[in-house]
């Protein structure tokens, strides 16, 4: 069973940087693109990019220009860090993975418990 | 950016009922559909996807259809643990997440 877990400052001051790591276990990091979701407190979903385990990576033209994700198949963990953050960027932020069809349709099929970050001014 | 658009935001419902939600794209997307329940302070699970496949695990009273821009989950009897908020993501393009629908016992 593949297990997700988040970890990162709870806190950050507005104007800085927002850093999380999403570690991997009971299965590879290999093969698989890896995700961060968002959830600010009683909205919905929004995607914020993935990235596979050779690096390469997608984010959300919404995002794009804050937000870069890195991953390390050696430790099996991956990465989001977000610029520049405001109140708007207060949320849970989710890691999971991502399982693909022959279709290309991209779904979320692990997901982790989440991690409460809140931007203070 | 592809918007999903979900119907009722909410609704409330009795142990038994038949439920359908319903999620709309602003454009085609094919199959490229998922849907995901989501239970307070939890992570979302995935339900559906691909429009109609049932994930590994998830009950068989979960079902889901559509295709193109209509898209619908059907609980056909719900259950005490039905009672959470339901979510459709497509990935036909950037992906994105329907507003959600929200169950509530009647």
């Amino acid at each position: 069973q593949v297990h997700l877990q988040e970890s990162g400052p709870g806190l950050v001051k507005a104007s800085e940087t927002l850093s999380l790591t999403c570690t991997v276990s009971g299965g590879s990091i290999s093969n698989y693109y890896w995700s961060w979701i968002r959830q600010p407190p009683e909205k919905g979903l929004e995607w914020i990019g993935y990235i596979h385990s050779s690096g390469s990576a997608n984010y959300n033209p919404s995002l794009k220009s804050r937000a870069t994700l890195s991953i390390d198949t050696s430790t099996s963990q991956f990465s989001l860090r977000l610029s520049s953050v405001t109140a708007a960027d207060t949320a849970m932020y989710y890691c999971a993975r991502v399982s693909t069809t022959v279709g290309a349709n991209h779904y979320f099929d692990y997901w982790g418990q989440g991690i409460l970050v809140t931007v203070s001014s | 950016d592809i918007q999903m658009t979900q119907s009722p935001s909410s609704l409330s419902a009795s142990i038994g009922d038949r439920v359908t939600i319903t999620c709309r794209a602003s454009q085609s997307i094919g199959r490229d559909l998922n849907w995901y329940q989501q239970k307070p302070g939890k992570g979302p699970n995935l339900l559906i996807y691909t429009a109609s496949n049932l994930q590994f695990g998830v009950p068989p009273r979960f079902s889901g259809s559509g295709s193109g821009t209509y898209f619908t989950l059907t609980i056909s009897s719900l259950q005490p643990e039905d009672f959470a908020t339901y979510y459709c993501q497509q990935s036909f393009g950037s992906l994105t997440f329907g507003g959600g629908t929200r169950v509530e016992m009647k």
